[in-house]
């Protein structure tokens, strides 16, 4: 399983972009990339997945250079209510089998 | 409708006795999962049951014991509670659809060991 690496914490004011970087070394070829957002007193939530370059969908962009050693999450114009905590995972072809979270990120927006 | 339900919500039990966390998924997923979260909130994969089969069993402790009277369900059993036990525990399914793999999580039950 790829190990991977992020910040513990970010704080970011209101209506700021926010990227979230994830370091993957050791991450094999078939696993894509899969980040989940838990805000408090919730399960975590899948935001996006994505295997090389670029992704985007209504809540976030990921972006995957070419040696996919790590990933950037980005939060367009972030929101109070952004405020929680985003893990990332290196899921395999087997991916289900494989949903191991790190410690995760927890960003703080600031009114 | 709920994805994937569990209850109790809440549970406060005292140290020895057992008590059962129940979970459905509503999604038709072949894969369910029960993750521990405790008061640091590291979330840690406990059991994954896929088609009925143990396929991931982290190392916890014996008194936990995973329940799957079919595909849709994922019961945690936990004998002779201890105070460490207490944490929120979540189910969650999933279904491997090639690129596709998202997982869905419960509302989560808190544990409460007194």
């Amino acid at each position: 399983l790829a190990k991977t690496t992020q910040p513990i914490s970010m704080d970011s004011y209101e209506g700021q972009e926010v990227n979230i970087t994830c370091s993957h070394n050791n991450i094999a070829t078939n696993d894509y990339i899969t980040w989940y957002q838990q805000f408090p007193s919730q399960g975590p939530r899948f935001i996006i997945q994505g295997y090389k370059t670029k992704v985007t969908n209504e809540v976030a962009s990921l972006f995957i250079p070419a040696d996919r050693k790590s990933s950037t999450l980005s939060l367009p114009r972030v929101s109070l209510s952004d405020t929680a905590v985003y893990y990332c995972l290196a899921l395999g072809s087997t991916g289900a089998n494989n949903l191991f979270f790190g410690t995760g990120t927890r960003l703080t927006v600031i009114p | 409708d709920t994805a994937v339900s569990q209850t109790p919500k809440y549970l406060v039990t005292q140290m020895g006795n057992d008590k059962s966390i129940k979970c459905e998924q509503n999604l038709g997923h072949d894969t369910m999962y029960w993750y521990k979260q405790d008061s640091k909130k590291f979330l840690k994969i406990m059991f994954s049951y896929n088609n009925k089969e143990l396929i991931i069993n982290e190392t916890v402790p014996n008194r936990f014991s995973p329940k799957s009277p079919d595909k849709a369900h994922l019961n945690l059993h936990i004998n002779s509670l201890e105070l460490g036990d207490s944490a929120v525990y979540f189910c969650a399914s999933s279904q491997v659809r090639g690129r596709d793999t998202e997982a869905f999580f419960g509302q989560g039950t808190r544990l409460t060991v007194v």
